[in-house]
């Protein structure tokens, strides 16, 4: 079972250079999200996409964007990155609708030099 | 996020009991969660509870909700080395957002 699947693992970018970070799921969810992870700071939300065709602005969108390309992928774009998007980046599905597990991928552990 | 705290570590002797605690801030919460994370891996639910519940139990895990409060707490029992983790705490406000803690690291000693 792959559930939620992100590449890449690791990556370093230089200030100003742009990357995407690929996110899929096999489990057919409605929802999908892209988290940060600081030290101390727990999970914050970047974007969401509560159904196909569909983005909004979590917490902290300023430097990226999203694309829901279809009801399995989930994309988040850098376009000029920055040493404060150093961070470790989680994409998460849900079903739909409170009380529905959140199934997490792997992590992406992002470093801008 | 803000709105969900929790301390930061933990560290309790193996085969006690740990409780993590967490407040949240805002009462129109629906549901609340605990994630665990272990080293290096995302994050794997551990158990939920729907707001309108005082305690949940399930195997070594107790989870008691004081909405009055807005305090939540995650006991451990018989705590194992395998559960040295990250425990976060996180809110549902509304049916696909989650709002989550800063985490507490539970460290867990012979």
């Amino acid at each position: 079972n792959a559930g939620v699947t992100q590449t890449p693992k690791f990556q370093v970018l230089k200030t100003g250079q742009s990357m995407t970070l690929q996110c899929a799921q096999d489990m057919n969810h409605n929802s999908m999200y892209w988290y940060r992870q600081d030290p101390g700071m727990g999970l914050r939300l970047i974007y969401y996409s509560a159904s196909e065709g569909t983005t909004d602005k979590g917490e902290v969108p300023n430097g990226y964007n999203v694309s829901r390309l279809n009801k399995r992928e989930f994309s988040l774009r850098l376009e000029s990155a920055a040493p404060s998007q150093t961070s470790v980046y989680f994409c998460a599905s849900t079903e739909s609708g409170g009380g529905t597990e959140a199934f997490f991928g792997q992590g992406t552990r992002l470093t801008v030099v | 996020g803000e709105d969900v705290e929790q301390s930061l570590f933990l560290s309790v002797r193996e085969g006690d009991s740990s409780v993590i605690n967490c407040t949240y801030t805002d009462s129109s919460s629906t549901y609340l969660y605990w994630y665990k994370q272990e080293p290096g891996a995302g994050l794997q639910l551990l158990t939920y509870i729907f707001s309108n519940m005082d305690m949940k139990q399930d195997q070594r895990l107790t989870v008691l909700l004081n909405k009055k409060d807005k305090h939540l707490s995650l006991r451990i029992a018989d705590t194992q080395t395998g559960d040295s983790a990250i425990y976060f705490c996180a809110e549902s406000i509304y049916d696909y957002k989650l709002s989550f803690g800063a985490g507490t690291t539970v460290t867990v000693r012979a």
